[in-house]
């Protein structure tokens, strides 16, 4: 068990680029969530898979982002067009089926200039 | 839907002396309580968490938490605090209710800084 790893962990990117993190889970965690954390606030719910169904997702993402987790592995986000709002930390934590715990991966920093 | 306020954004305290890290939560369902801390440019790290039982529960580093249901309130405590305690602590919910995401929903946080 090597925890959840999140790649990469720093992102700089101009406004208007394409970018995409990925997040591998524990292995044996059937259940991801992404959030995304601005500075000086709690991080702040994005999205929901169990396995690789995508069954929940928040009014904060918009069309531009889209979340993948193609054969209930790792995870990917993309935002297409970035904006300077979109600047923050996007964290991934994945959870078992027996505990209502949540890992928490190291995050990605997003930087739009 | 649930609401986390945490009362206080700084709290600033000198090493060995006690702290206390103020949290209440609304909520139309019942929840289960979690206090996570996060050191500078790192995930979140569970500190502890309520489920049921004892309203007191211990966690790691020290710190406890008592669950009170008629204040709504979970507050985190240590008795004598460390210059590495120095970290964003942050409170969190998850609503008990089957078929949901069970997401957390975090309060802004709390910047605790332990002084020499």
């Amino acid at each position: 068990d090597t925890g959840v790893s999140q790649n990469p962990r720093h992102k700089i990117t101009k406004r208007g680029q394409n970018v995409t993190f990925r997040c591998d889970p524990i292995s044996e965690h059937n259940r991801l969530y992404w959030y995304r954390q601005t500075l000086g606030q709690g991080p702040e719910f994005l999205t929901y898979f169990q396995n690789e169904a995508q069954l929940e997702k928040s009014r904060l993402l918009s069309d531009r982002f889209s979340a993948e987790r193609p054969k209930g592995s790792f995870s990917t986000l993309e935002i297409q067009r970035t904006e300077q709002g979109d600047s923050a930390m996007y964290l991934c934590a994945s959870k078992g089926q027996v505990t209502d715990e949540q890992y928490f991966g190291p995050g990605t920093r997003l930087t739009v200039t | 839907a649930q609401s986390v306020t945490q009362l206080d954004s700084q709290v600033p305290v000198f090493e060995e002396a006690p702290v206390e890290l103020r949290c209440n939560y609304s909520s139309s369902v019942s929840v289960y309580l979690f206090w996570y801390v996060q050191y500078p440019n790192q995930g979140l790290q569970l500190l502890l968490k309520y489920l049921s039982g004892s309203t007191l529960v211990k966690g790691i580093n020290g710190f406890e938490a008592e669950f009170n249901k008629s204040q709504t309130s979970f507050h985190l405590r240590k008795p004598s605090v460390h210059i590495s305690d120095t970290a964003e602590y942050f409170c969190a919910v998850i609503p008990i209710s089957s078929g949901s995401a069970r997401q957390l929903t975090f309060g802004s946080g709390t910047q605790l800084t332990v002084l020499p």
